[in-house]
């Protein structure tokens, strides 16, 4: 139950393309779900974050949209751009420990 | 956002000895600190929880007196790895919380190779 499963463990993307990576959760006592880029040898970085209370929320080029009934939500990253190759991890929160997704590998091919 | 650091940001080491790493947040307060471990091409695995001047909270499966962490003060915590082995070389990665906000932020983590 607090398993965080995300979805697809690589993806490759046109650049100007949309990138889509989808999680789900079990637990319905998550009530913060971030998503952290992580470029090799650095450590993750706040991308965007979500309350269940809301179904989308949009910040540049980043958008999360988020299902509370089915238990999902994703990250969809439009225009992506070389630069935006990393890996990628969703999280859910819950009592101040976040429960962090596989992750992943995003590359963004020229 | 806030700014975490960690120190060192690599250190190789000899099977069976100690090795300290700090973790500091630069702009903030950090009530709370996370310490996390993460191997090639996997997810971050929470080790320990530990808040300002109490004994750090350790994740089932983790070993309290081999990962020794202090959080003695608002802007510092470390993580000793205590008679380190091989199989403890692993990517370190802390992140604080603290007031004002609410979301943790991440170091830049340090990467631990025991030889």
């Amino acid at each position: 139950q607090q398993q965080v499963k995300q979805s697809p463990q690589s993806l490759i993307v046109q650049k100007g393309g949309i990138s889509i990576i989808n999680c789900a959760y079990e637990n319905t006592a998550f009530d913060y779900f971030p998503w952290y880029q992580q470029f090799p040898g650095k450590g993750p970085a706040l991308l965007i974050a979500i309350r269940p209370d809301v179904s989308e929320k949009k910040e540049g080029r980043f958008t999360i949209s988020f299902n509370k009934s089915a238990k999902q939500f994703s990250l969809h990253i439009m225009d992506s751009q070389p630069g935006d190759s990393a890996t990628y991890f969703c999280a859910a929160n819950r009592g101040g420990k976040l429960i962090f997704g596989q992750g992943t590998e995003l590359s963004v091919k020229p | 956002g806030a700014v975490v650091s960690q120190h060192p940001s690599w250190v190789i080491c000899k099977s069976g000895t100690s090795v300290k790493i700090e973790c500091r947040s630069l702009d903030f307060q950090a009530t709370t600190m996370f310490w996390y471990r993460q191997f090639p091409k996997q997810s971050l695995m929470l080790m320990a929880t530990s808040n300002e001047g109490s004994k750090a909270t350790y994740e089932q499966g983790v070993e309290k007196d081999k990962f020794l962490i202090n959080h003695a003060s608002l802007t510092l915590s470390t993580l000793t790895v205590t008679s380190a082995h091989p199989e403890d070389s692993s990517f370190y990665i802390c992140s604080a919380r603290g007031s004002p906000y609410n979301e943790q932020f991440f170091g830049p983590g340090t990467r631990l190779t025991v030889l």
